[in-house]
């Protein structure tokens, strides 16, 4: 089956850095992925879509110069977390559609935590 | 936009009984898909099942099925036989056609008691 690999799986950074983190489709194409984000015991909530070729797409209430969207390749999608603060430590996870109809395919997710 | 409902945050169930989890949405869309996704500790999200709405038959899957209550806006999943293994975090989500992002239910934590 299809497989979304997203990299790192946990990462602790330092306050005020950034952090990049990859999400990749290993045997398929995916114009559009899309990035949720995990606070403990909570749901997933989205915060981009992450279109090949054009600008990412936020949800109300996220910071697009914070966490940064580039899909570079049909193949790959980066979020980057900038000047990262302790309260954007959170679990973050990937998906890209596949199939018709679309069926979502994850990343693993990473767990950041700023220190 | 789209809402999804789960009204029980946890639940609990005997080894080899059966369980039914709640979940309710709404949507304005008339071609729309419903999920049941499983979450354990390792986080990583399982699909459990999928129900096309224009379908009428439920969806069934080994153990797992849905009773899909389409006027209701009801998707519910039942477990049969759980197993020790169905312990985790339960997610409803629904998704409208095309390359659209789900949204989720806020969850149920399912404990299965040996």
């Amino acid at each position: 089956g299809a497989v979304v690999s997203q990299h790192p799986s946990r990462v602790i950074c330092k306050s005020g850095t950034s952090v990049k983190i990859e999400c990749r489709s290993l045997d398929f194409q995916a114009t559009t992925m899309f990035w949720y984000r995990q606070f403990p015991k909570q749901s997933l909530m989205l915060m981009a879509t992450s279109n090949e070729g054009s600008k990412a797409t936020y949800e109300q209430g996220v910071e697009k110069d914070k966490f940064l969207i580039n899909h570079a390749s049909l193949t790959l999608s980066t979020l980057t977390v900038t000047s990262a603060h302790p309260e954007d430590s959170s679990f973050y996870i990937c998906s890209a559609p596949r199939g018709v109809p679309p069926e979502a395919f994850f990343g693993q997710g990473t767990r950041l935590t700023v220190v | 936009a789209q809402t999804v409902t789960q009204s029980q945050p946890e639940m609990s169930v005997q080894e080899a009984e059966t369980v039914t989890l709640s979940c309710t949405y709404d949507t304005s869309e008339s071609d729309y898909y419903l999920f049941w996704y499983k979450q354990p500790p390792s986080r990583q999200m399982i699909l459990v099942i999928r129900q096309e709405a224009y379908k009428q038959q439920n969806a069934t899957e080994n153990r797992f099925s849905v009773n899909f209550q389409k006027a209701a806006k009801s998707f519910s999943l039942k477990i049969s036989d759980s197993q020790l293994g169905d312990a985790a975090m339960y997610f409803c989500a629904s998704r409208n056609s095309g390359n659209t992002p789900l949204v989720f239910g806020k969850g149920t934590r399912l404990s299965v008691i040996a």
